[in-house]
């Protein structure tokens, strides 16, 4: 079936380390997106790409930080300089411009 | 850069009266924007958007909303709400330059009975 995994779904970590959340898209899309959902603060957006091998910083980018290898492949990397990690984390991905995007499952990460 | 606001964190509504979600955005250029809706549980999926063309748009199940440059709104509307509208909606702006897609904070619609 066509559509985007994210994993893990739950992870835990502990303060001070990295950790990397994986997005892989089977639609062929070309852009791809990386959000944070906190309650009362809707979608917030990390980082998105474009095309191959380019990304662009969204609203909320400093902590994180991502590679586009693959256009299959958005992976989004939590840095410890992230001062508060704990989150929902959603990928996207869409055809381009304009047109809609289609989200993965989520995943939830939970440093202590 | 683009920005949208969503001013009503919460809309508790009875059954069947009529509804209104509010947004605002803001742009220095030509825009497309969305609604996508959130069920309790379940993943973020479209609702209706705005391309160009007719400034009203409608969805398959009874919402619609229309684009008001001059006000720069693209309110979400419904006649009659129905206890499986309750969800959290949420909307959003691309600027037709590039692929950014900002969203606003939600509004979560409570249906009384």
């Amino acid at each position: 079936d066509g559509g985007i995994t994210q994993s893990p779904k739950y992870l835990f970590r502990k303060e001070g380390q990295n950790v990397t959340l994986s997005c892989e898209q089977n639609l062929n899309h070309d852009a791809m997106y990386w959000y944070r959902q906190d309650p009362g603060q809707g979608l917030r957006l990390i980082y998105y790409s474009q095309i191959v091998n380019d990304f662009q910083k969204g609203d909320i980018a400093e902590g994180y930080s991502v590679s586009r290898e693959k256009k299959e492949s958005f992976p989004l990397t939590v840095t410890s300089a992230q001062k508060n990690p704990t989150a929902f984390y959603l990928c996207a991905s869409s055809i381009g411009t304009g047109n809609t995007i289609y989200f993965g499952e989520g995943s939830w990460l939970t440093v202590v | 850069a683009q920005s949208v606001t969503q001013l009503d964190s919460q809309v508790p509504v009875f059954e069947e009266a009529p509804v209104e979600l509010r947004c605002n955005y803001s742009s220095s250029v030509s825009v497309y924007l969305f609604w996508y809706v959130q069920y309790p549980n379940q993943g973020l999926q479209l609702l209706l958007k705005y391309l160009s063309g007719s400034t009203l748009v409608e969805s398959i199940n009874g919402f619609e909303a229309e684009f008001n440059k001059s006000q720069t709104s693209f309110h979400l509307r419904k006649p009659s709400v129905h206890i499986s509208d309750t969800a959290e909606y949420f909307c959003a702006v691309s600027e037709s330059r590039d692929d950014k897609i900002i969203f606003g904070k939600g509004t979560r619609l409570h249906i009384l009975p």
